[in-house]
This record gives C-alpha cells, sequence and structure tokens, in this order.
C-alpha cells in the first residue's frame, strides 16, 4: 500500500515564526503535492513537485515555498508564519504519468497565534 | 479552468439506506477520484474511475465521460460511512476537486 507521513498531526505556532511542514512517501512516486483546507473553500493547490528539485506554484502559493531534495520527501516552509495560515494542511503524491491517482497524507493541522 | 460541482451539499440517512451523489464536470478529463474524508481529517481513496464501473463492497462508482458526471453509490449506509465525500478530476496535472457531500448516517 502506498504510504504518505506528515511529520505532525497538529501545530500550533506564533506569528513570525517559521515553519516546516514535512511529508515522506515510500512508493517512489515522482510528483508530490501541498493543499490546503479551509471551510467553504475546499482544497487549494500551494504547490507541487515533479521531480526532485523541481517546483511548480500551484493556486495559492504566496506566503509559502518548498524543498524537494530527496525524491520521497517534500517541505512546505511558512517563512514567516500569518494567522490566515491556520489551516489544513494535505501533502499528496502520485505517480508520473498523464493518468495518475493522488494518495494523500494524514494532514496536518495548524494553527498559528 | 474545468469546473466540478457535487450534489447533494448535505444529506442525512438513517443507517441502511442507500444513497448516489453526484459529480458534474465542465470538460473532458483523464482522471476522476472519489475520496472520503474522515473526521479525522484524513483523505482515503475510493475508486480512481475516469470511466467506466467499479465496484468495492458497498460502494460503486460510475464515470460517463462523454455526459461528464461521475456517480457514487453508497448501499445499506453505515456510520462509519459518515464524513465529507469528495470528487476530483485532474487537470494539467493537478486534481481539481468538488466542494463535497457531507454525509451523515444516524444510528
Amino acid at each position: 500500500d502506498v504510504k504518505v507521513t506528515q511529520s505532525s498531526r497538529y501545530l500550533v505556532k506564533r506569528t513570525g515564526e517559521k515553519v516546516f511542514l514535512e511529508c515522506v512517501q515510500d512508493m517512489d512516486h515522482e510528483n508530490m503535492f501541498w493543499y490546503r483546507q479551509d471551510p467553504g473553500l475546499g482544497l487549494r493547490l500551494i504547490y507541487f513537485s515533479y521531480d526532485v528539485k523541481m517546483k511548480e506554484k500551484g493556486d495559492i502559493p504566496e506566503g509559502y515555498s518548498v524543498s524537494r531534495e530527496k525524491k520521497e520527501r517534500f517541505s512546505l516552509i511558512l517563512e514567516s508564519a500569518s494567522t490566515n495560515q491556520t489551516s489544513m494542511y494535505l501533502c499528496a503524491s502520485s505517480k508520473y504519468s498523464s493518468y495518475n491517482e493522488q494518495f494523500f497524507g494524514p494532514g496536518t493541522r495548524l494553527t498559528v497565534l | 479552468g474545468i469546473q466540478v460541482e457535487q450534489s447533494p451539499p448535505d444529506l442525512i440517512l438513517q443507517e441502511g439506506a442507500n444513497s448516489t451523489l453526484r459529480c458534474n464536470f465542465s470538460d473532458s478529463v483523464n482522471n476522476l477520484q472519489w475520496f472520503h474524508q474522515n473526521p479525522w481529517g484524513q483523505l482515503i481513496n475510493l475508486f480512481y474511475i475516469p470511466s467506466g464501473t467499479k465496484q468495492n463492497g458497498r460502494l460503486s462508482a460510475t464515470t460517463v465521460a462523454t455526459e461528464r458526471y461521475s456517480l457514487l453509490y453508497i448501499s445499506s449506509s453505515q456510520t462509519t460511512d459518515s464524513g465529507v465525500y469528495f470528487c476530483a478530476v485532474e487537470e494539467g496535472g493537478k486534481l481539481i476537486f468538488g466542494q463535497g457531500t457531507e454525509l451523515s448516517v444516524k444510528p
């Protein structure tokens, strides 16, 4: 079975702190994704990556950056956390192809005070 | 971009009842997935179904790509089926999600 893990289920940070959210997949997937989910707004794509050291902006990249130094690991970075970044963050991965089923991690509920 | 609409937005069922959830999309797609989001927030893959019909236990799904819709059937519902059901379609390598159907199954 595909397994996608995220470093924390719950995280509380202060405004202005630098925050790292880590995601690891064990199925040798090329593609990895970061989404955030907010009530009434659904799931929105922040960044994605098709390969090591590659990254592409999604629909809402402002305030975020990402790092993919190894194929299995995709990190989301909040350089200076703000209260409007309080959200549920979901990581996903998929094989590289035109028809790619995405698999999700358990999510991280981030609260920024 | 592709628009994805799900209906109904909310559904309350008595345990044992059957239900049909619908997903309409505005353009042809290569990939359509159904997910169940459990109360803890985890998105569980139900079906990868760009076309045709699949069944998995009490759940089945049908996608009619030419008519741009997909249906998720839940039979003999159980309280553990409660949660939010999402459909998502692929566009340019990214998944576009519908707003979800929130299902509540009462004992």
